[in-house]
């Protein structure tokens, strides 16, 4: 059975310019949640993603967009990226009842410089 | 709004010890709440849950968590503690009809040989 997947494992970047995260559920999950975990911190919430819509958003700007494909898997885009986006971007997948256990993936180191 | 609690920063505890990691919240309604561990560059592992029924909720290597409602609390707790427990600890939390999950700050533990 395979788990969450996410690629890369790490990027750098440099401030202006734009990235693109991939996230490939839970076999069975049809739900994908994106949370941002700043060093030192706990994940915050950035968005979510259901049907390929997406369903709930967190504190965070235009800058962050998503997609979620016919297969359920999922993009992260950032634009415009800051040095302030450096962070560790975790991808989770569920079903879409409330409540129901996220599942995380290993996570895409982001740097930008 | 969901919110979490993890008033420690760090708990060190002697192998073989109990050990004990501190979590409350404050959620809107019945409260829906998930303990998850982190090592060193990996994504979160889910221990385990509170959705109902049972205050006393049982979980992955060895790791239960009592939910107390009075005190709002949900604290995780190990009855022997392995050098192999040593990582980051997350408290989260879900509300009704929220998917979204709400994290701590997280408690380093460190299980001292």
């Amino acid at each position: 059975d395979a788990g969450v997947t996410q690629s890369p494992t790490h990027l750098i970047k440099t401030r202006g310019q734009q990235v693109t995260l991939r996230c490939s559920p839970k076999s069975g999950h049809d739900t994908v949640s994106w949370y941002q975990q700043a060093l030192g911190q706990g994940p915050q919430f950035i968005f979510q993603y259901y049907e390929e819509e997406e369903r709930q958003r967190g504190n965070f700007p235009d800058r962050f967009s998503g997609h979620q494909f016919p297969n359920y898997s999922s993009e992260l885009n950032v634009n415009a990226l800051l040095l302030g986006d450096s962070a560790l971007y975790l991808c989770a997948s569920s079903f879409p009842r409330v409540p129901d256990t996220q599942y995380f993936g290993p996570g895409t180191r982001l740097t930008v410089l | 709004a969901q919110s979490v609690a993890q008033p420690e920063d760090q708990v060190n505890v002697a192998e073989g010890n109990p050990l004990t990691v501190k979590c409350t919240y404050s959620v809107s309604g019945n409260p829906y709440l998930f303990w998850y561990v982190q090592y060193p560059n990996r994504g979160l592992q889910f221990l385990l849950k509170y959705i109902t029924g049972d205050n006393l909720v049982k979980g992955s290597y060895g790791f239960e968590a009592e939910f107390n409602k009075s005190q709002t609390s949900f604290h995780l707790k190990k009855p022997s503690a392995l050098v192999s427990d040593s990582a980051l600890y997350f408290c989260a939390a879900l509300s009704y009809g929220n998917n979204r999950l709400a994290f701590g700050k997280g408690n380093q533990v460190v299980v001292i040989p």
